[in-house]
Order: structure tokens, then sequence, then C-alpha cells
């Protein structure tokens, strides 16, 4: 298993500006992701953070709009750059290992308000 | 693409009655697993069927898996009201290494 530790838990934030969220597993995970689940809804994944090289984003999510970092196998941030109210959400990482028949962990999200 | 779609439903049960949740999905799967999510923080991982089992239990959990149906039952036994909380399934494929949510079904158990 893993345990993620994702921060901040919550903020507030001015239009225009941007905000950079941490997840920090406590063991090596090969893949880890971001996602973003308005209230009530399903999880969107955001991109596949990838060690070492870019990340893989999802069709509607542009790397200038949400830069991804993965300097190592158990580390990975994800910058809402420029943010809209739009972008009021919560986003939370995940990891999981390569084999398929293997289970996601979740850090416990980052609740954004963009005003 | 892949998704897991569970019917949309909000059940309200009472403390110590059953509650079963559904889950369809669209292609062939590897896997399919709950996820439960507590006032919208992190998800936690309940119970992962493969493709090549029909039932599986875990504690109060039972997880049902039809194939040729392409869907998925949640049946929570004897529930408690920290049960309360909503609950996703999701589907691995073969070949690819992200999970697909549904949508997820949100159950309240009164105390």
């Amino acid at each position: 298993s893993a345990v993620i530790s994702q921060k901040p838990s919550r903020d507030i934030c001015q239009r225009g500006t941007s905000l950079t969220i941490q997840c920090q597993v406590d063991s090596q995970v090969t893949m880890m992701f971001w996602y973003r689940q308005q209230p009530g809804q399903s999880l969107t994944l955001i991109a596949t953070a990838n060690q070492g090289s870019e990340a893989t984003y999802e069709s509607g999510f542009v790397i200038d709009k949400f830069p991804i970092s993965r300097p190592n196998l158990t580390f990975s941030t994800l910058t809402v750059s420029n943010m809209s109210p739009e972008d009021s959400s919560i986003y939370l990482c995940s990891a999981r290992d390569s084999l398929m028949n293997t289970e996601a962990f979740f850090g416990q999200g980052t609740r954004l308000t963009v005003v | 693409s892949q998704q897991g779609e569970e019917d949309p439903q909000a059940l309200s049960i009472q403390e110590g009655e059953n509650a079963t949740m559904n889950c369809s999905y669209k292609t062939s799967i590897n896997n399919l697993q709950w996820y439960r999510q507590n006032s919208g923080r992190g998800l936690v991982h309940l119970i992962l069927i493969r493709s090549n089992e029909r039932e599986k239990h875990s504690g109060r959990l039972r997880v049902t898996l039809d194939t040729s149906k392409k869907s998925s039952s949640l049946l929570i036994t004897a529930s408690r009201a920290a049960d309360t909380a909503s609950y996703f399934c999701a589907t691995a494929t073969y070949g690819n290494n992200r999970l697909a949510f549904g949508k997820g079904n949100q159950v309240v158990v009164i105390p």
C-alpha cells in the first residue's frame, strides 16, 4: 500500500494567480495521476505524471494551464495557472503500480476556490 | 473510450439495512474496482474483482461481476452510519494504466 500526502488541503485564490499542489508518496510508485472533481461529480483525469519526462495530458487539458512536474518516483506537483472561477474544484493526486491488477491510492484532495 | 458508469442513484437507507449499487461499462476490462469517498476527500479502495471472477467478498462488502452484461454490483450488508459516502466503480483495461471512473452513487445511512 501507499500513503499519499497532498497539500494544501484547501485554498482560496484570486483570479489570475497560480497555485501549486504537491503530492508526496511514502514509497516509490510507477504511475502518478492528477484528477479534477467538480462537486457531486465523477473524477476527470487531467494527466499522467511521468517521471523524468513531460506529463501526458488528456483531451481538454494543456500543459500551459496545468504544468506538472515529477522529478522522482515519490513526488509530483500540479500547478493551476492563471486561475479563473471555473477552476474552482477538487484536485486529487493518485498513485498506482503499473501492474494491471492493482489498486490506486489517493491523496486527500485539494479544495480550490477561485474568487 | 472505456468508462465505468453507475446507474445514477442516491440511496437513503436505515442503519442495518443493505445497500446495493450498480455499475455498467462498455468495453472489455481487465478488472473492476470499487472506491469510497467521504465528503469530497480522497478515494479509498474497497475491493477489486478481476475479469475472470464472478463474485468477491470483503467483510460486509459483496461485489459481483457479469462480463456478459458488462455490469457489476456492490452490496453493503448491515449498513452503518459510517458507510455514508459516495461510491465509485472504476475499470482497468488491458494495455492502459489509467482507471476510468463512473459517476458515483451517494449513500446516506440514517442512524
